[in-house]
């Protein structure tokens, strides 16, 4: 799988919008951009994924670069339960296991 | 989605002795499970591979006489944790994967928190 680098820590308000940001520029052409989240002391939550076009669904938005060698999840309004470590994972779609990297700390502020 | 339930959530028990977590897929079948450990402000790592009706795979590191895999079932993978010491005191979580229409997706149990005494 394709590593991935991402901030250690982030802030953001509440209420306003969560820019989360990955590169993962040796991404390869069969490889997807998967997002997942994990609350303290809990296990992993899925977000969401890509290959190639811009994703939506009812948790978050995911913009994905022409090239393919960046990301960004975006939470539209974050709020107190989104704080939490954010994982962007590049693998092959048919892959079964996930690799974890370190993440990025999301603390939404009040 | 689909589920992915882990018990127990947290477990204490005395140094010497052996500790089972259990895995269990609620709404569909898993062929295939992991299992994760992480450490305070670490990263999850994965332990080992289990495979339903077969050996688990364990991942470089990891004792397979100390950390038993049982995946007996097509819902169910158990992890012992034979003779805990303090130091295999973590978090651990299991993962399950479903095929869906893009290719596999990974769901995670609840975690457990175990801590030798």
């Amino acid at each position: 799988d394709a590593k991935t680098t991402q901030p250690t820590s982030m802030d953001c308000a509440e209420g306003r919008a969560a820019n989360l940001p990955c590169n993962h520029s040796t991404i390869s052409g069969n490889e997807y951009v998967y997002w997942y989240r994990q609350i303290h002391s809990q296990g992993p939550q899925y977000i969401i994924h890509g290959l190639k076009n811009n994703e939506t669904n009812e948790m978050a938005s995911l913009i994905i670069t022409e090239d393919r060698k960046s990301s960004t999840l975006i939470l539209p309004h974050a709020t107190l339960r989104d704080t939490a470590v954010y994982y962007c994972i590049v693998r092959v779609g048919s892959a079964r296991q996930l690799t974890f990297g370190s993440g990025t700390q999301l603390t939404v502020l009040p | 989605g689909a589920v992915v339930s882990q018990h127990p959530s947290w477990v204490i028990c005395k140094s010497g002795t052996s500790v089972k977590i259990e895995c269990r897929s609620l709404d569909f079948q898993a062929t295939t499970m992991f299992w994760y450990r992480q450490f305070p402000k670490q990263s999850l790592m994965l332990m080992a591979t289990s495979n339903e009706g077969s050996k688990a795979t364990y991942e470089q590191g990891v004792e397979k006489d100390k950390f038993l895999i049982n995946h007996a079932s097509l819902t169910l993978s158990t992890l012992t944790v034979t003779s805990a010491h303090p130091e295999d005191s973590s978090f651990y979580i299991c993962s399950a994967t479903e095929f869906i229409q893009s290719g596999t997706e990974a769901f995670f149990g609840q975690g457990t928190r175990l801590t030798v005494v």
